[in-house]
Order: C-alpha cells, then structure tokens, then sequence
C-alpha cells in the first residue's frame, strides 16, 4: 500500500536530549513537510523541501533542523534549543497542491 | 499572525442534522483544501477546490470555493456519528511558495446519537 509512515507513534526524551523523528513515503512524491500541532491550534509548518537536497524553514524552524538525503525519507531533530518541543508532529508529501498527512509522531519532554 | 479564520470553532449537534463550516481570509487564495482529523490521527482529505466558485462534492460532503477567493465553505450533510472529529480548511494564498499551505484553527464537531 502507498502512504505515509512516521515512528515512532509515541517518544519520551529527557530535557536536553535532541530526537529525530522518522517520515518515509513510498508515494514518488517530490515534496514533504513538517508541521507541528498543539492543543486548539491549526498546523504549523516546520520544515519543507520540494526535492532532494534542498529545503527551506517554514514559519516556525527555531530549535528544528532536518535532512533529505533521499526522496522517500525526510526526518526532522527536535534540538535541545527548541524550547516547547513536547507537541504533536505531523509529516506530509505531496506531488501537486494537495497534501497528503502520514499519522503523526507525540512527543514528550520532560 | 494568523491569516485564516475557521468557524465555528466547535459543534454540537444531533444525528441526521446538517453542518456547515465555513474559512475566511483578507488573502486571496489560489487553492483551498479540507480536511478530517481523527484523534491522535493525521488529517485526511476531503476535498480539493481549485477554481473560484467551484462546488465539488464527495458523498455527504460539498465543499465550494468562494467567489471572491478569500472564503471557502464545508456543508456535511445528513449527519453520523463517525463525523466526528475536527475539520480543518487549508489554503494556498496567492504568491506564495508552491507547496506552502495556510491552515485554520479547526472546527471540533460532536455528533450525538
């Protein structure tokens, strides 16, 4: 089946500790993005990158960096400069305008 | 700061009712986009608008994309209980990075048997 998968489902770090949290799509799509959501708000965007070896800071990058190496696989380090990290996190690709969202990773720090 | 306001925020309404929600924005919008979201899940899409004035349905659902492209609305029809969940809209406003969408805050909707 052709999706989008994130693990793990759920992660617990220490304060202070960086985490990377995993993305894979086997969709061929070009684009992928990170989002964080918490509580009552809508999606923010973390991270993006239209293609291999580029991608650009979304509207909230601060404490985040990522990576994309391959087509298939975009994760993203929540650094220990990130200073709320606990939230949910949210992976999408796309080929055209329509966004396509893998199940999200909670994360938890304390 | 937020460029898009959804509502209403939350719902509460009975089985076999219709719902309407609804985005606006000060922008103009190039494509508008709705989506599902489960708890603890990732939103799903519902439907995709791409032409101004355009009604597009998908089952119960008719979402359409505003005239003046600064509005888009979301009509469920007939109601379920697995409608429940919150129903975001997200949009690409016009000139900005391809890919980059704008979301709304989300309509939480309960349904009561």
């Amino acid at each position: 089946d052709g999706g989008i998968t994130q693990s793990p489902k759920y992660l617990f770090r220490k304060e202070g500790q960086n985490v990377t949290l995993s993305c894979e799509q086997n969709l061929n799509h070009d684009a992928m993005y990170w989002y964080r959501q918490d509580p009552g708000q809508g999606l923010r965007l973390i991270y993006y990158s239209q293609i291999v070896n580029d991608f650009q800071k979304g509207d909230i990058a601060e404490g985040y960096s990522v990576s994309r190496e391959k087509k298939e696989s975009f994760p993203l380090t929540v650094t220990s400069a990130q200073k709320n990290p606990t939230a949910f996190y949210l992976c999408a690709s796309s080929r055209d305008y329509e966004q396509y969202f893998g199940p999200g990773t909670r994360l938890t720090v304390t | 700061g937020q460029q898009l306001n959804q509502s209403p925020q939350s719902m509460f309404i009975q089985e076999g009712e219709d719902v309407s929600m609804n985005c606006t924005s000060s922008s103009i919008f190039n494509t508008w986009l709705w989506y599902k979201q489960d708890p603890g899940e990732g939103p799903v899409l519902l439907i995709a608008l791409y032409k101004a004035g355009e009604l597009t349905s998908n089952g119960r659902l008719t979402a359409q994309f505003g005239i003046t492209r600064k509005d888009s609305f979301l009509n469920i029809s007939a109601s379920i209980p697995s409608d429940v969940g919150i129903y975001f809209c997200a949009g690409r406003i016009s000139g900005t990075s391809y890919g980059k969408l704008t979301f709304g805050q989300g309509t939480i909707l309960t349904v009561h048997p």
